[in-house]
């Protein structure tokens, strides 16, 4: 079946980066559009980007923009995001979901990753 | 920036029906989309498109939608429906995915 497995916590200083990863097992990694979606404390879910597993395009947020790069290494079938210039407001649970073909009608994340906690502090 | 507006909480005895609603501008022309977290876990996508149901999903979880309107109804709560559910729909302007602030419901 279709799995999402994101690497472990990290704690990172103010003006850090950090780099999370996400596996896909379970159906061809290149088939798929994969998204980043974070959660703040007391914040809503708050899309990031996403990345065309198949070509290597991406699309991100506004709001990141200049901060975030989603990467992928079709050979391990893991999709990458890093966020850079961290600050303390980017303290968040960090996922990753892919869009399958559940519709084609708009975007569907029809599984996610565990999640993965970034705390940002000095 | 575009927004959905979801009410922070909704609670109900096991058995009754729930509903959470979603309010945007945008949703007469995007569709909508609502994801089940509970604590602890990842979320899951519990209604596509409106009122589409994906496949391992209960009968007793619906969608509908109308106008500025979109509305997760869950009849016959029970006790494990009990999560945050939240609304997503599609930033016309942006050309991107949004959510709504999130329901917490309790079934007790």
């Amino acid at each position: 079946q279709v799995q999402l497995v994101q690497s472990g916590a990290e704690v990172k200083k103010p003006g850090a980066s950090v780099k999370v990863s996400c596996k896909a097992t379970g159906y061809t990694f290149t088939r798929y559009t994969i998204h980043w979606v974070r959660q703040a404390p007391g914040q809503r879910l708050e899309w990031m980007g996403w990345l065309n597993a198949g070509n290597g395009n991406t699309k991100y947020s506004q709001k990141f923009q200049g901060r975030v790069t989603i990467t992928r290494d079709t050979s391990a079938s893991t999709a990458y995001m890093e966020l850079s210039s961290l600050r303390s407001e980017d303290t968040a649970v960090y996922y990753c979901a892919s869009e399958g073909d559940i519709t084609v009608a708009g975007t569907a994340f029809d599984y996610w990753g565990q999640g993965t906690l970034v705390t940002v502090s000095s | 920036s575009y927004e959905l507006t979801q009410p922070p909480s909704v609670s109900v005895s096991p058995g009754q029906t729930a509903r959470i609603t979603c309010s945007g501008a945008a949703l007469p022309k995007k569709y909508a989309y609502w994801y089940q977290r509970k604590s602890g876990q990842a979320p899951v996508l519990v209604i596509y498109d409106d009122n589409k149901r994906p496949s391992g999903i209960p009968e007793r979880f619906s969608g509908s939608s109308s106008g500025t309107l979109a509305t997760l109804t869950i009849s016959g709560a029970q006790v494990e429906d009990e999560a945050d559910y939240y609304c997503c729909s599609t930033d016309i302007s942006a050309n991107h995915p949004v959510f709504g602030g999130g329901t917490k419901l309790t079934v007790l």
